[in-house]
């Protein structure tokens, strides 16, 4: 099965300073890449996701970068702002097909301090 | 509002007992999966079906079933219920050529 590994597991960071969290997989098959917002007692959000047929995806002060060759995905946003406090989660989908479970990562907590 | 739902919202219930989730999908969904969310285990996927029938399983319990009935919406039953089954249970629905998952705003079970 799919081991998915995401570092680092709390992040702090200035507001408007950038911030990066870094997600690594073991299934080579896998070709799609979401990462999740969470926050407390809420339910996992979609905030972006990339397919394995691209490198890079952009929305506004969110990207993702994919490395298929390492194995790693990213999420970065830029200008963080104090409403990006919560815990993100990447989760790679299991399998090369269409529909499939995702793994989920342990989660990283960022918090920006204003 | 991701337009998936679920109830009840919280569940209380005593060790031993057996209770029922609800989910409805997305309109248009076909897939609904089944996520556990706890402290010690995090997020951890538990079941899948797609247009009424079981499409994958991951780490769920023989105490638990589940399933998808004709108008789409389904049902997780969890049976001689355990102090460590306390979690938060997420359902998610997919479309059928493509791969996001939405998530509803989950179902709190505690067992006392």
């Amino acid at each position: 099965g799919e081991n998915v590994e995401q570092h680092p597991s709390t992040l702090s960071v200035q507001e408007g300073d950038s911030a990066v969290i870094k997600c690594t997989y073991s299934d080579s098959a896998s070709n799609y890449f979401p990462w999740y917002k969470q926050e407390l007692g809420k339910r996992p959000q979609l905030i972006i996701d990339i397919r394995s047929n691209v490198g890079e995806k952009k929305d506004q002060r969110i990207a993702v970068t994919l490395n298929k060759t390492a194995k790693h995905f990213s999420l970065h946003i830029t200008e963080t702002q104090p409403e990006d406090s919560a815990v993100y989660f990447c989760a790679p989908m299991e399998g090369g097909g269409s529909q499939g479970n995702l793994i989920f990562g342990k989660g990283t907590k960022l918090s920006v301090k204003p | 509002d991701s337009g998936v739902t679920q109830t009840p919202k919280h569940l209380i219930t005593a060790t031993g007992q057996r209770v029922t989730l609800r989910c409805s999908p997305r309109s248009g969904d076909l897939s609904v999966y089944w996520y556990q969310q706890s402290l010690d285990q995090g997020l951890q996927f538990l079941i899948q079906y797609y247009n009424g029938e079981e499409r994958a399983k991951g780490n769920i319990l023989e105490r638990f079933s589940a399933q998808q009935f004709p108008d789409l919406h389904s049902e997780l039953n969890l049976s001689s219920l355990e102090l460590g089954d306390s979690a938060l249970y997420f359902c998610a629905s997919g479309g059928s050529s493509y791969n996001e998952q939405f998530f509803g705003p989950g179902t709190r079970l505690t067992v006392l």
